[in-house]
Formats: structure tokens, C-alpha cells, sequence
């Protein structure tokens, strides 16, 4: 069983539909994060937290630590949030230690 | 916003060859940087943690005198693949972090080793 676990694995979803990505995790972190892959490769940090809930223009992403878990919202969804969207959490402060990573969830957004 | 550069963004090599990959923090000075790969259709993976100065510390599996980590500023460390071989094509991607901060990536490097 993988330390982190993402689902959906894909979704196609119609553009201003309201999104949810969801991940669990099996080990204690000090911090998860929410990153976006493009088709190009490049990673780009979308939040970092450790409780609690945090707002980015039409992202959200929550987290329960206590049932170890987080999900990751967009609200009014637009194909230019087409990506891959990855899960990753560290286990002792977020900078200071290597992440380790969900499968990811590839996100098509429709036009 | 902090920004990280990889260079090269795209390497085609010869088995046996070695290739060098460099990470640059451009408008922060790092404390430390994470090294990762990403093979296709997998997760990225953890292979290493570098500090400026000190020796990088490698994952289980990872071999150290394959990828050789220099880390010889607050603003860049370099990746070296040694002797490369087909199952080393990878897609490598550096991070960037000061202190608990969050991580910076890089745009990443496409290994391709014929």
C-alpha cells in the first residue's frame, strides 16, 4: 500500500463544473502539499498546509488530520485547469525534508 | 515569486556517457535542494537531500556514485549522472526550500540515454 493514496485517478469533468480531488495518507506529516504537474512537466507548488483549510482564487484545499486526509476543490472549472494534480506530504518540516508523492490525478476539463 | 531553472531542459546521450544537470535558485538562496525523478506514468521519487557544504544524503536504492550531488552554493547544486545507461532516462526535477518554507521546482531536465 503506497504511503499516499489519490482518487480519482482520472477525471474528465465539463468546463464550470465544481471539482474534488481527494488524498489519504498513511504516515504522521508535519505538512502536505498540493502540486500541479502540466503536460510539459514542470511542477508548479499550489498550497502547502497543515490544518485547517486554505482559499487561492478557485482552489481550496482542506485537510483533517486527524482522519488523515485531504481534498483539493476548484470551483467554476476552466480547461486551463487541465493537469496533473499531486498529492505529496512531508514528514517533518515541509522544507526541510524530502516530499513524498501521490500517483497523482490526471484533470481534463472540457470545454 | 521564487523561481528555480533547470539546464538542460532536454538531454539525448549516448550509453556510457555521463550528463550533468544543474539547479538554480535564481532570486532566493536555497537551504536546501531535493532531487527527484519521475518515470513515466509513475510518481515522482525522492532521490536525494542536499545542504551547501555538506554531502547529500540519498535515498534507499539510490546509488550514490551513480548521481553525484554538488552542492556548492545557497544558489545551485548539480546533478551528475555517471556512466548512463537506457534505464537511467528519466525525467529529473530539482526543489528548492529555505528552511520549513515551502519547495520550489524546477521546470525539470528529460534524460534520454540511447
Amino acid at each position: 500500500k503506497n504511503e499516499v493514496e489519490q482518487s480519482p485517478q482520472n477525471l474528465t469533468a465539463q468546463e464550470g463544473e465544481f471539482i474534488t480531488i481527494n488524498c489519504s495518507y498513511s504516515v504522521g506529516i508535519s505538512a502536505l502539499h498540493w502540486l500541479q504537474q502540466h503536460p510539459g512537466g514542470g511542477i508548479v507548488s499550489l498550497f502547502m498546509l497543515s490544518s485547517g483549510k486554505k482559499k487561492h482564487g478557485r482552489l481550496i484545499a482542506t485537510i483533517n488530520i486527524q482522519e488523515k486526509h485531504s481534498s483539493l476543490h476548484i470551483t467554476a472549472s476552466h480547461p486551463r485547469d487541465s493537469a496533473v494534480y499531486i498529492c505529496a506530504v512531508s514528514q517533518s518540516g515541509g522544507g526541510a525534508d524530502g516530499l513524498t508523492f501521490g500517483k497523482g490525478t490526471h484533470l481534463i476539463i472540457q470545454p | 515569486g521564487a523561481v528555480v531553472s533547470q539546464h538542460p531542459s532536454r538531454v539525448i546521450c549516448k550509453s556510457g556517457t555521463s550528463v550533468k544537470i544543474e539547479c538554480r535558485s535564481l532570486d532566493f538562496q536555497a537551504t536546501t535542494m531535493f532531487w527527484y525523478r519521475q518515470f513515466p506514468k509513475q510518481s515522482l521519487m525522492l532521490m536525494a537531500t542536499s545542504n551547501e557544504g555538506s554531502k547529500a544524503t540519498y535515498e534507499q536504492g539510490v546509488e550514490k556514485d551513480k548521481f553525484l550531488i554538488n552542492h556548492a552554493s545557497l544558489t545551485l547544486s548539480t546533478l551528475t549522472v555517471t556512466s548512463a545507461h537506457p534505464e537511467d532516462s528519466s525525467f529529473y526535477i530539482c526543489s528548492a526550500a529555505v528552511f520549513a518554507d515551502t519547495q520550489y521546482f524546477g521546470p525539470g531536465t528529460r534524460l534520454t540515454v540511447l
